[in-house]
């Protein structure tokens, strides 16, 4: 099926460890996102790819890492994982609209990561 | 540095009557303007947005309204149902990759 989507749902590590988010899109948009969702304070980008193989910081970009080799996934790697990393995680995707103006972002169903 | 805010983190309604649901931004430079819908244990779902060169957009029961001297944004669903109860996002951009959420209202309809 076209859309977005997200592995694991659910996944629960423990501090210093490496955990991996995967993210899978089939609209071959070009942008791609990742964000975490914290109580209070929405949803927060972390890092952003515009294309395969150009990534760039967003808005809390400290202990994670992404890469974008395909078009269609965008994998977000927690090196070492603390408990302030505990929330849920969305990708989403957008294409451009004339011009590279905004378009919508979609999203997929979230990855829930508790760091004990 | 919250720069769109929703300061109302919950709204009860009737079923069948409006539900306003406001959001508030800082920032003068965001251009396009959006509201996601988001049920539980699913990610946020795009409803309606609204450009800064436009006051007002409708999409069947849902319209924006976007009033830029006073920075405020507002969503109306007339009438209101039971299924629109979920968590509502609004969101501001001015680039297509700074886009920028608020903390969400919570929407319950009553039947």
């Amino acid at each position: 099926d076209a859309g977005i989507t997200q592995s694991p749902r659910y996944k629960i590590t423990e501090t210093g460890r490496q955990v991996t988010l995967m993210c899978h899109q089939t609209w071959s948009h070009s942008y791609m996102f990742w964000y975490r969702q914290d109580l209070g304070h929405g949803l927060r980008l972390i890092y952003y790819s515009a294309a395969a193989d150009i990534t760039d910081k967003g808005e809390v970009p400290d202990g994670y890492v992404v890469s974008r080799s395909k078009t269609e996934n965008f994998p977000l790697t927690l090196e070492s994982a603390t408990r302030s990393q505990t929330s849920v995680y969305f990708c989403a995707s957008s294409g451009t609209g004339p011009n590279y103006s905004n378009q919508p972002q979609h999203f997929g169903d979230g990855t829930r990561l508790s760091i004990l | 540095d919250q720069q769109v805010k929703q300061n109302s983190p919950s709204l009860s309604v009737q079923e069948g009557r409006i539900s306003i649901l406001n959001c508030d931004y800082t920032n003068s430079m965001f251009d396009y303007f959006l509201w996601y819908k988001k049920y539980p244990a699913e990610g946020p779902t795009f409803l309606i947005s609204i450009s800064s060169i436009k006051d007002k957009n409708e999409d069947g029961r849902f319209t924006v309204f976007l009033n830029k001297s006073a920075k405020h944004l507002s969503l109306h669903i007339v009438p209101s149902q039971p299924g629109d109860s979920a968590v509502y996002f609004c969101a501001a951009s001015q680039a297509i990759n700074d886009m920028r959420f608020g903390a969400g209202t919570r929407l319950t309809v009553k039947p």
